[in-house]
């Protein structure tokens, strides 16, 4: 029953490294979304997906890539990264479309330095 | 556009008050509204929604919303606060018809004294 999963919870980089937050869900659910979470700013969507081979971006892409070449898994890379990419970041699922509950994993806290 | 617009980075109540977080909605068609809750160092947790049906919405933990098409306005409340509702609330929006995305405001902190 693990739902949304998230790796890693915790993470520190240097300046200009690159990562790949990983989220994974098994629930066969068609859409994803990527969040970040900032004090004051709730949460603001990076990029989505309605499905396998679909993405899009949403409010603040940029510094961000995605893919989704399966149903269960949607990766958030970091290309290089910067400071102001320090955040919590979500990962959420939905069943086939949003207007469902969408479930959320328990987020990766990302530190740049 | 979509968007919610939450009043009030922060509310205290004191226990056994009345819970009162508000919520405006932009949306050019009637959309699908949503409140979640955040607990401290967890993921979010849906609470309630409003899917087109009825205007009057009851959740989880004793919350409800009324959706007012007139006023834009998707407004949480709760009786009688308890000490377990500390937490962040999130109003959010989803429109179907202009992109699958769901879309969250900017949060409001609960705080409960005792």
């Amino acid at each position: 029953n693990a739902g949304v999963t998230q790796t890693p919870k915790f993470q520190v980089l240097k300046t200009g490294q690159s990562m790949t937050l990983q989220c994974a869900q098994d629930m066969n659910h068609e859409y994803m979304s990527w969040y970040r979470q900032d004090p004051g700013m709730g949460l603001r969507l990076i990029h989505y997906s309605v499905g396998a081979g679909i993405t899009d971006q949403g409010e603040v892409p940029n510094g961000y890539n995605v893919s989704r070449s399966t149903t269960e898994d949607f990766p958030l890379r970091l290309l290089s990264a910067a400071p102001s990419q320090t955040s919590v970041y979500f990962c959420a699922s939905s069943q086939e479309g949003w207007e469902t509950e969408a479930f959320f994993g328990q987020g990766t806290r990302l530190t740049v330095v | 556009a979509q968007s919610v617009t939450q009043l009030g980075s922060h509310v205290s109540v004191s226990e056994g008050a009345l819970v009162l977080l508000r919520c405006n909605y932009s949306s050019s068609v009637p959309p699908y509204l949503f409140w979640y809750v955040q607990y401290p160092n967890q993921g979010l947790q849906l609470l309630l929604k409003y899917t087109s049906a009825a205007t009057l919405v009851k959740g989880i933990n004793g919350f409800e919303a009324e959706f007012k098409k007139s006023e834009t306005s998707f407004h949480l409340t709760k009786p009688s606060a308890h000490m377990s509702d500390a937490a962040e609330y999130f109003c959010a929006v989803s429109e179907p018809e202009y992109g699958n995305k769901l879309v969250f405001g900017a949060g409001t902190i609960l705080r409960v004294k005792s």
